[in-house]
């Protein structure tokens, strides 16, 4: 089975600064990461996805993430945070071989950035 | 290209009714989810489809609620005789590559529902 914990429910940030969201993870099994952002009365679009390969993960919106294995974790960051980040943040995970996909989400981090 | 669409956005039912949610995914693609977003639970996975079968249908919280595909595409996800607690945002996604994880799901709108 697969879990994944969001460490910070609200994270408010002033427009220009740099942000990291956290995410930690746990699995039995190998595991794909992803992030998904969530606007208000949108649906989920995926941020960015680690499958294999280079540790850092560079995904749209100018955000990256940078798996690491050996703590679980998959943090999500930004350098320099804009208005229109304001949005909800969403960790998943699924793992290799027959689970076909099915994601298990964290509960979620709500960004706000203040100008 | 057109994303996954939903109907309704908003639905909202008394108590004991029944509802049909609809997914309209991706023109092409084989493999459709549902997910529950609700504010006590978070995300979590109901039903996967492969083509019109159901492979998974373990995250269906009971036996009021199922699912079905016709065609290989649309979906509709019933909820009879709902509860103040079926209340949540319904998410249906879609990937292109069934049983495959590291496809990614395109996910839609979602669907309000509010149970009085």
């Amino acid at each position: 089975a697969q879990s994944v914990t969001q460490l910070d429910s609200q994270v408010p940030v002033f427009e220009e600064a740099p942000v990291e969201l956290r995410c930690n993870y746990s699995s039995s099994v190998s595991v794909y990461l992803f992030w998904y952002v969530q606007y208000p009365n949108q649906g989920l679009q995926l941020l960015l996805k680690y499958l294999s390969g280079s540790t850092l993960v560079k995904g749209i919106n100018g955000f990256e993430a940078e798996f690491n294995k050996s703590q679980t974790s998959f943090h999500l960051r930004k350098p320099s945070v804009h208005i229109s980040d304001t949005a909800e943040y969403f960790c998943a995970v699924t793992g290799g071989g027959t689970s076909y996909g099915k994601l298990t989400f964290g509960q979620g981090t709500i960004l706000t950035v203040h100008p | 290209g057109a994303g996954v669409s939903q109907s309704p956005s908003n639905k909202v039912t008394e108590k004991g009714k029944d509802v049909e949610l609809r997914c309209d995914p991706i023109s092409g693609h084989t493999a459709l989810y549902w997910y529950r977003q609700s504010l006590g639970q978070g995300l979590e996975f109901l039903i996967y489809f492969q083509g019109n079968s159901a492979p998974d249908k373990s995250g269906l919280p009971s036996d009021r609620f199922s699912a079905e595909r016709t065609g290989g595409s649309v979906s509709t996800l019933t909820i009879q005789r709902t509860q103040q607690e079926d209340s949540a945002v319904y998410l249906c996604a879609s990937s292109s590559y069934p049983g495959l994880s590291t496809d990614t799901q395109y996910f839609g709108p979602g669907t309000r529902l509010t149970v009085l």
